[in-house]
């Protein structure tokens, strides 16, 4: 299995500019996970899907955040328009849920976004 | 809110010696821990865990403690080799499978490890 696979993994762009992150989930998971990492408060989860619907967007950090789930193999983040502060790196993350609570989640490489 | 906290930004360690990383949390429906290990442009990766119906998980060189009263985790490493330099972040799930909180984790911080030789 090649893993949670990432693009692009790494993001330059300007203040303004619509940006758009995509993830495609280990084959089988039934949870996708997003992420970001600030160097303040670590890994901070975005959103997660289970089975494509969105199931908690409580750390979305603002309407310029979006993702979308159109079908089990693919998900995108979207920020428009982006600012300085969204800077960060981007991680997906999927897991398949399994009896006991254990959820080990499987990491893709993150998306270190630059936003000037 | 941080309902997972690890305090200690940054650990240094001689190789061969004892390396000890600490979390708290603070919420007492969080009923599995888990550690992962990120290397530097990786993505984490799961490097053990624990039910909170334990109070020691061990595989290899790495062990988990949990104090459910102290609301407490520590992951011990023995003995630290070099390789084992990374970030190191704790986190935690609750619930049972098809609860609302099922396949959710909260992470702390993280802590960076450094193991000299």
């Amino acid at each position: 299995d090649a893993g949670v696979i990432q693009s692009p993994r790494h993001e330059v762009t300007e203040m303004g500019q619509e940006v758009t992150l995509r993830c495609k989930p280990i084959s089988g998971h039934d949870y996708l996970f997003w992420y970001r990492q600030t160097m303040m408060r670590g890994l901070e989860l975005l959103i997660y899907f289970n089975n494509n619907v969105p199931i908690d967007d409580s750390g979305m950090p603002e309407d310029r955040f979006s993702a979308k789930m159109p079908n089990a193999s693919f998900s995108t983040l979207k920020i428009q328009p982006s600012e300085p502060r969204d800077s960060a790196v981007y991680f997906c993350a999927s897991s398949l849920a399994q009896a006991g609570g254990y959820n080990e989640q499987f990491f893709g490489p993150g998306t270190r976004l630059t936003v000037l | 809110d941080q309902q997972v906290k690890q305090n200690s930004p940054s650990l240094s360690v001689q190789e061969g010696r004892i390396s000890i990383l600490n979390c708290d949390y603070t919420n007492s429906m969080f009923d599995y821990f888990l550690w992962y290990k990120k290397y530097p442009a990786e993505g984490p990766t799961f490097l053990i865990s624990i039910s909170s119906i334990k109070d020691k998980n061990e595989d290899g060189r790495f062990t988990v403690f949990l104090n459910k009263s102290a609301k407490h985790l520590s992951l011990h490493i023995v003995p630290s080799q070099p390789g084992d330099s990374a970030v190191y972040f704790c986190a935690a799930s609750a619930g049972e499978a098809g609860g609302t909180s099922y396949g959710k984790l909260t992470f702390g911080q993280g802590t960076i490890l450094t193991v000299h030789p």
